[in-house]
């Protein structure tokens, strides 16, 4: 069974910092590029930033560019995103998932989500 | 940058036909694909590659391409499909890009 399980979100402080992980089982991990999807409260999904599978290529959307960075280890079947710089607007549910657009099959597995409130 | 416009809302009656619409430039280089979010869940691929459906997905769930605009179908609408579904494409630039999301509701 495919199992994305995301951790490390919380409470932060504008200009803070925050390491989100997605470990994965279930599939060979090493073999796919991943992404992250955020959700801020009441408002739609946002693609944030993705990964190829060797970590080679990467990707991000253009408000979080030099600000959070991607990452993963493949031999612990771990996704990261580390988010510094934080604010107000980075408020969201973060999820992880199997990237398989480039292939032309969406983005066919995720996980449930990580909270990430950025506040005072 | 890519845009994909979804309308906000669709509203239809149990056991009618719901189509849900995509439009942005890039859909006349790029696939389109849907996913299905219930509230508090995570999204669901219903749709990839315009037309394909994963396995797994009813049926009643069809996707279709015209130009700049993709459109999702949902035929004999059903109660769990009450959900919001936002459609993604990807960009030029190696990323991707979503719709705003649609809220189907009933009538």
């Amino acid at each position: 069974e495919v199992q994305l399980v995301e951790s490390g979100g919380g409470l932060v402080q504008p200009g803070g910092s925050l390491r989100l992980s997605c470990e994965v089982s279930g599939f060979t991990f090493s073999s796919y590029r991943m992404s992250w999807v955020r959700q801020a409260p009441g408002k739609g999904l946002e693609w944030v930033a993705n990964i190829k599978h060797d970590g080679s290529e990467k990707h991000y959307v253009d408000s979080v560019k030099g600000r959070f960075t991607i990452s993963r280890d493949n031999a612990k079947n771990s996704l990261y995103l580390q988010m510094d710089s934080l604010r107000a607007e980075d408020t969201a549910v973060y999820f992880c998932a199997r990237d398989r657009l480039w292939l032309l099959q969406g983005l066919d597995y995720w996980g449930q989500g990580t909270l990430v409130t950025v506040s005072s | 940058s890519y845009e994909l416009t979804q309308p906000p809302s669709v509203s239809v009656s149990p056991g009618q036909t719901a189509r849900i619409t995509c439009s942005g430039d890039s859909l006349s280089k790029q696939h389109a694909y849907w996913y299905q979010q219930k509230p508090g869940q995570a999204p669901v691929l219903l749709i990839y590659r315009d037309i394909d459906r994963p396995s797994g997905i009813p049926e009643r769930f069809s996707g279709s391409s015209s130009g700049t605009t993709v459109t999702l179908t949902i035929s004999g609408v059903q109660a769990e499909d009450e959900a919001d579904y936002y459609c993604q494409s990807a960009d030029s630039s190696g990323g991707s890009v979503f719709g705003g999301g649609t809220k189907l509701t009933f009538l």
